[in-house]
């Protein structure tokens, strides 16, 4: 079975400034990687996904992730964070292959901070 | 697209009422998911549908937790009698297919509180 793990409930940054979140997943075999965000009252929408080639990924409103099959991390970054950026970020994984239940992570808080 | 639509939006209840919530996927999506979001137990996925046939309900906590999807277009997750442990928010998903690495789309959410 995969899991995924994120470090960080939360993590406060200051306009401008660049941030990453990290992920880190467990899977013996191949998956899919993907990053979703949550405003607030919404529900999830996607940013980004890794599922084959490249190990970058640039995803929706400047973010970018990079997949790191070694490490078993897919860290989500962007180089100048805005106010709008506040939200719940969630990564999640899944298996190759059939039918797979996609694995959340506990998500991370972005505060950005005035 | 209109996106899944979900009703109703929010939902208080008394302990050991019927709920039901609503869900109409993404027009040409075949796959549909039920999930609960809690603080203490994060997104948990509850169950799945691949072309209105149930595949994956091993998420479903307990009896009193039932979901149905008659056709392509509507499905509804019904609590029999609710607890006040059931209060989370209910969000419902489609994709149009499982698997695959595709995308999840989701709804925006059924807040449930029981009293």
């Amino acid at each position: 079975a995969q899991s995924v793990t994120q470090l960080d409930s939360q993590v406060p940054v200051f306009e401008e400034a660049p941030v990453e979140l990290r992920c880190n997943y467990s899977s013996s075999v191949s998956v899919y990687l993907f990053w979703y965000v949550q405003y607030p009252n919404q529900g999830l929408q996607l940013l980004l996904k890794y599922l084959s080639g490249s190990t970058l990924v640039k995803g929706i409103n400047g973010f970018e992730a990079e997949f790191n099959k070694s490490q078993t991390s897919f860290h989500l970054r962007k180089p100048s964070v805005h106010i709008s950026d506040t939200a719940e970020y969630f990564c999640a994984v899944t298996l190759v292959g059939g039918y797979q239940k996609v694995t959340f992570g506990t998500g991370t808080k972005l505060q950005v901070i005035p | 697209d209109a996106g899944v639509i979900q009703s109703p939006r929010h939902e208080v209840t008394e302990m050991g009422q019927e709920v039901t919530l609503r869900c109409k996927p993404i027009s040409g999506h075949n796959s549909l998911f039920w999930y609960r979001q809690t603080m203490m137990r994060g997104l948990e996925l509850l169950i799945y549908f691949n072309n209105n046939v149930p595949i994956d309900d091993s998420g479903m906590p307990e009896d009193r937790f039932s979901a149905k999807m008659p056709n392509a277009s509507f499905s509804t997750l019904k609590i029999q009698p609710s607890e006040p442990r059931d209060s989370a928010v209910y969000f419902c998903a489609s994709s149009s297919r499982a698997g695959g690495g595709e995308t999840q789309y989701f709804g925006p959410g059924t807040r449930l509180l029981v009293l």
